[in-house]
């Protein structure tokens, strides 16, 4: 078993959709998540950052971070083609190297 | 916000000779460096862990003698690669890590796309 799995997608929306990405985890030292954007051939983009349990809020993106379950959710509000992108969930126990998941292709058509 | 500029972004190279890809933290000390390498449609690979001032640490199965980590000062690791060859052609990520008063988070470059001709 990974200790990171995502769904790679793709995922195909209509513009204005609301996206849904989740990750699911095996190791109950992650501490910190993280959701990365990244455009082909680019580096990735960090979005979101959240530290523990909760949720976190950024303009039309939100993260949550449920640690008893083991799962991370990025939701997308009234999506645009400019979304279009693979998303990368990321997580780590401290000041340790990121452990990735594979990454979901999110295409949104206009 | 933290910014790490990598460069270059792409290189073209003959088989058997050397590329060195440098990452730089423009406004912040990185006192950690990673180094990824990604293939098409597929996550980061982390090669290596570069600690500025001492040996980097390398993932199970990565070479090296091949890939070249230094990271000799808080804002500059390099990353080389030795006797290229055609399957060392792929896409070349490093990234630092940023600690500041109530936040934290991993910084990337925009990348290194090496084609060994």
């Amino acid at each position: 078993q990974k200790e990171v799995e995502q769904d790679p997608g793709p995922l195909s929306v209509p513009e204005g959709a609301i996206v849904s990405l989740n990750c699911t985890y095996s190791n109950s030292a992650f501490q910190y998540f993280m959701w990365y954007r990244q455009y082909s051939r680019k580096g990735p983009e960090l979005l979101m950052y959240t530290y523990s349990s909760g949720n976190k809020e950024d303009g039309r993106f939100t993260a949550q971070v449920d640690k008893s379950s083991k799962y991370i959710s990025l939701f997308i509000r009234d999506s645009q083609p400019s979304d279009s992108a693979t998303y990368l969930c990321a997580m780590s126990g401290g000041f340790q190297k990121l452990v990735f998941g594979t990454g979901t292709r999110l295409l949104v058509s206009p | 916000g933290a910014v790490v500029s990598q460069h270059p972004s792409r290189v073209i190279c003959k088989s058997g000779t050397s590329v060195k890809i440098e990452c730089r933290s423009l406004d912040f000390q990185a006192t950690t460096m990673f180094w990824y390498r990604q293939f098409p449609k597929q996550s980061l690979m982390l090669m290596a862990t570069s600690n500025e001032g001492s040996k980097a640490t390398y993932e199970q199965g990565v070479e090296k003698d091949k890939f070249l980590i230094n990271h000799a000062s808080l804002t500059l690791s390099t990353l080389t690669v030795t006797s290229a060859h055609p399957e060392d052609s792929s896409f070349y990520i490093c990234s630092a890590g940023v600690i500041k008063t109530y936040t934290y988070g991993y910084t990337f470059g925009s990348g290194t796309r090496l084609t060994v001709v």
